[in-house]
Order: C-alpha cells, then sequence, then structure tokens
C-alpha cells in the first residue's frame, strides 16, 4: 500500500545545515512536497518536485530524489531558530500521503 | 486572493450532535481535498472535489461523514452524531487545474466532549 516514513526528530545548531528524510512507497507519485507547519497553525508549501527530476534548488532549500530508492532529502542551509517546526514530507499521485513529520529544534 | 478560507476555526461540540464545516478554495481552483489532522500525526486524506464531483473518498471516511460541492465553488463537510474520535484538525486544500501547488487552509479544529 501506500506509505511515507520519515525520521521523528532532528536536533541541530543554528547556522548548520538541516537535512530532513523521507522515504515513500507509490513509484506512480507525481510530485513530492515539503510542507512546514508551526505550532497552531496550517501546512504551508515550502518546495515541490517533479518524480522525474533528481534535484531543485531553492534559496535555502535543496531537494534531493532518489528514485530507485524511493528516497527523499529535504536540506536546509544556514538553519535559523525561525525553521523550527514539523516537516512534512508527501506524495501525490492521485491523492497525497502525508508522512508524520520529522521536528526539527533548532539551537541558539 | 486571500488563499484557501476555512470556517469556523474552532468548533467545540457535544458527542452526538452534527457538525459542519465550510471551505472557501482558492478562486478559480477546480480540485479541492479534505484532509483530517490527529495530534502528532501527518494530514490524512479523506476525500477529493474536482469541480463539483466527487471523484475520491477514504475509508476512513464512514457513513456519518458527508462531503458537497454543489456548484464547483465552496465545500462542506458534514459530521453526523460526532464521538469523541472525531477530535481532530479537519483541513481543506486546493489546486488548480494545470497547478502543481497544493495549498492549504488554516484547518477547523473539531473537539467533541
Amino acid at each position: 500500500g501506500e506509505d511515507v516514513e520519515q525520521s521523528l526528530f532532528l536536533s541541530v545548531r543554528e547556522g548548520d545545515s538541516s537535512v530532513i528524510n523521507c522515504t515513500y512507497t507509490d513509484s506512480s507519485s507525481t510530485y513530492l512536497y515539503w510542507y512546514k507547519q508551526e505550532p497552531g497553525a496550517g501546512l504551508q508549501l515550502l518546495t515541490y518536485i517533479f518524480s522525474n527530476m533528481d534535484m531543485k534548488q531553492d534559496q535555502r532549500l535543496t531537494v534531493l530524489l532518489n528514485k530507485k530508492d524511493k528516497h527523499l532529502s529535504l536540506r536546509i542551509a544556514d538553519t535559523q531558530t525561525g525553521d523550527s517546526a514539523i516537516y512534512f514530507c508527501a506524495e501525490f499521485g492521485f491523492k497525497t500521503i502525508f508522512g508524520a513529520g520529522t521536528r526539527l529544534f533548532v539551537k541558539a | 486572493d486571500t488563499g484557501v478560507s476555512q470556517d469556523p476555526r474552532h468548533k467545540i461540540t457535544k458527542r452526538g450532535q452534527n457538525v459542519t464545516f465550510r471551505c472557501d478554495p482558492i478562486s478559480e481552483h477546480n480540485r479541492l481535498y479534505w484532509y483530517r489532522q490527529t495530534l502528532g500525526q501527518g494530514p490524512e486524506f479523506l476525500t477529493y472535489f474536482q469541480n463539483e464531483a466527487q471523484l475520491e473518498k477514504s475509508r476512513l471516511l464512514s457513513d456519518r461523514f458527508s462531503a458537497e460541492r454543489p456548484k464547483g465553488s465552496f465545500s462542506t463537510l458534514e459530521i453526523q452524531r460526532t464521538e469523541q474520535g472525531d477530535s481532530a484538525m479537519y483541513l481543506c486544500a486546493s489546486r488548480d487545474r494545470e497547478g502543481n501547488e497544493q495549498y492549504f487552509g488554516p484547518g477547523t479544529r473539531l473537539t467533541v466532549t
């Protein structure tokens, strides 16, 4: 069946890079998304990548996609305290399937 | 355009009561999605509309749940005979015909006492 898995927690120091990993199962996914959710807030679309791409860069964000291993990662360069949030990976085929989210803690 | 809006933002109801939530998608977005999010989890897909047609329903959507999008614009999600297990954040999202980006509303937090 369809499933998206993420590690639950990540802690980094301010200024370091953060790498959040995700694996998915549906090879027919057309897009893969990264969303950010701050406490009590809705989901903010950060970036997405087509399933036929390997990499996408958008300012401090770099998305890498390994289609063979069905592995997706989000790298945040120069992580700031304002980046502390929950990050969700999601795969989109006919519908969107979300992972449980990775909680990023940024230490000053 | 102010994005996807949802009403109400919070709803507290007693077990057994019916509740209805509304979602207004981004104008001209023909695709509309409903999700449910419980604490510590990612959003779970409930149902999907393309214009006024409901094209997909999750097995999570029991008989007590019904969704409509009568004119292909706003949508409503009704839960009948609410149970404590229905307590969650109900999220709506929309997407346009050719766009790749799915935008979420702020959600309606339901508490069933």
